[in-house]
């Protein structure tokens, strides 16, 4: 089936930097999604991306669709405590329409 | 709308044993998931069901099955636990055939733990 590269795996910031973390695939997605996830948690979504190219922001947090439909970015700016945790980046595979995640971006923010 | 609930959330059984997992999803959505979580491998698709059907299923041996009930709430079921089946177990439930079908939301998962 179809797979989500992410990267980097992990990440160590200060607090106030921007960070910035890709998803990508050797196929072509419809829709991408990002979720974050808090530890002992279910993924929380946000921000869910639908066509070539676009660009969609939730608060600090931005997110893009690749033109090429293979990748996406998601960006947090000014990065505060309440940002760690773990970044997924997932979609729909075209065969069946499951959607399948990434392993995942784990956030770390020094003190 | 009330979110993704799932019961219990953490379980303790011993290897041999069976378990079931109960998931209701949100209200109006018909598609509910279940997903494997371990520190190594990441989120893994268990399988998907949709009014009552199975939809989709992933790479898991016949030990695990689910099934829905008519209201949309979903149990899956583990027989014969093995040490390797402890995991967080993550419901989560999408509105299928909306212009939003993909938006998937995740319940706080099942820790089971098998001693």
């Amino acid at each position: 089936g179809q797979q989500l590269n992410q990267s980097p795996q992990s990440m160590f910031i200060q607090e106030g930097e921007d960070v910035s973390m890709n998803c990508t695939s050797s196929s072509i997605f419809n829709t991408w999604l990002w979720y974050k996830q808090d530890p002992g948690e279910g993924p929380v979504l946000l921000i869910a991306l639908y066509k070539a190219g676009e660009l969609t922001s939730n608060g600090r947090l931005t997110a893009q669709f690749g033109i090429t439909r293979k990748d996406s970015f998601l960006n947090i700016s000014a990065s505060i405590p309440s940002d760690v945790g773990i970044y997924f980046c997932a979609g729909p595979e075209y065969r069946d329409d499951k959607i399948i995640f990434g392993k995942g971006t784990r956030l770390h923010i020094l003190p | 709308k009330a979110g993704v609930t799932q019961t219990p959330r953490y379980l303790i059984k011993t290897r041999g044993q069976q378990v079931t997992l109960s998931c209701s999803p949100i209200s109006g959505h018909r598609s509910v998931s279940w997903y494997q979580q371990t520190p190594g491998q990441g989120l893994q698709f268990l399988f998907e069901y949709f009014s009552e059907t199975q939809r989709n299923k992933g790479n898991f041996p016949g030990r695990f099955s689910g099934r829905q009930f008519s209201n949309s709430r979903s149990e899956m079921n583990v027989s014969t636990l093995e040490l390797g089946d402890s995991a967080l177990y993550l419901c989560a439930s999408r509105p299928l055939g909306s212009p939003t079908q993909n938006e998937q939301f995740f319940g706080p998962g099942t820790r089971l733990t098998v001693l």
